[in-house]
């Protein structure tokens, strides 16, 4: 069964330094996002991608980071001058259409920031 | 954002038994009402919609019932089993495409 994948599985880095997560959605899927989750609280929303650019994006979602499709396949979330309160799951979603609530999640990226 | 919270952040059920999980939502425009589980170290796991022009959707041992006059949510789930043990939660879907969630309840279910 298709299912979406994220790498790394868990990314630790100091503080300031910039990190990369990764994501391949599933293959027909046309929406991307990333969602947020530290420890034990709820999924929050950070940023929705369709047709090559943002549809939307949260108020988490500031200058620190970005998101790119570099190619057909990757779908990636920079963040910039990590803090430690970026510390989270960080979950890639996509979905092949509009018409349904199913999201497809990856199983994770942890970031632990020193 | 929008605000999308539940009544108890745990819930113990015996094997069994069944279990209600609610929810409260506040966006009277979202189109798509959600649940999703979460086991331990995993992803969010779809497991029932229910547009927001219906008021109840069955799937298998699970039942959606939306009341749009108290916006209100919930998911119950029949003949618990251990493995339904999880975080679960609600969340919506505007007619945006933007999927938001709420805070999640931990069901936990004793054999």
């Amino acid at each position: 069964e298709p299912e979406v994948t994220q790498t790394p599985s868990h990314q630790v880095t100091q503080m300031g330094q910039e990190v990369i997560l990764r994501c391949v959605p599933i293959s027909n899927h046309l929406y991307f996002y990333w969602y947020r989750q530290i420890l034990g609280q709820k999924v929050e929303f950070l940023v929705s991608f369709y047709n090559n650019e943002i549809s939307e994006k949260s108020e988490i979602f500031d200058d620190q980071f970005s998101v790119e499709r570099p190619d057909g396949s990757n779908f990636t979330l920079k963040i910039r001058s990590t803090k430690l309160e970026d510390s989270a799951m960080y979950f890639c979603a996509s979905t092949p259409r509009i018409m349904s609530g199913e999201l497809f999640f990856g199983e994770g990226s942890r970031l632990t920031v020193l | 954002g929008e605000s999308v919270g539940l009544h108890l952040p745990t819930l113990s059920v015996q094997e069994g038994d069944n279990s209600i999980i609610n929810c409260a939502y506040s966006n009277s425009a979202s189109d798509y009402f959600i649940w999703y589980k979460q086991e331990s170290g995993k992803g969010p796991q779809f497991i029932i919609d229910i547009r927001s022009n219906m008021d109840k959707r069955q799937g298998q041992r699970v039942t959606v019932l939306l009341n749009k006059t108290v916006k209100h949510l919930s998911l119950q789930i029949a003949a618990t089993q251990p493995g339904d043990s999880a975080v679960y939660f609600c969340a919506e879907k505007t007619f945006g495409n933007q999927f938001y969630f709420g805070t999640g309840t931990s069901l936990t279910v004793i054999p």
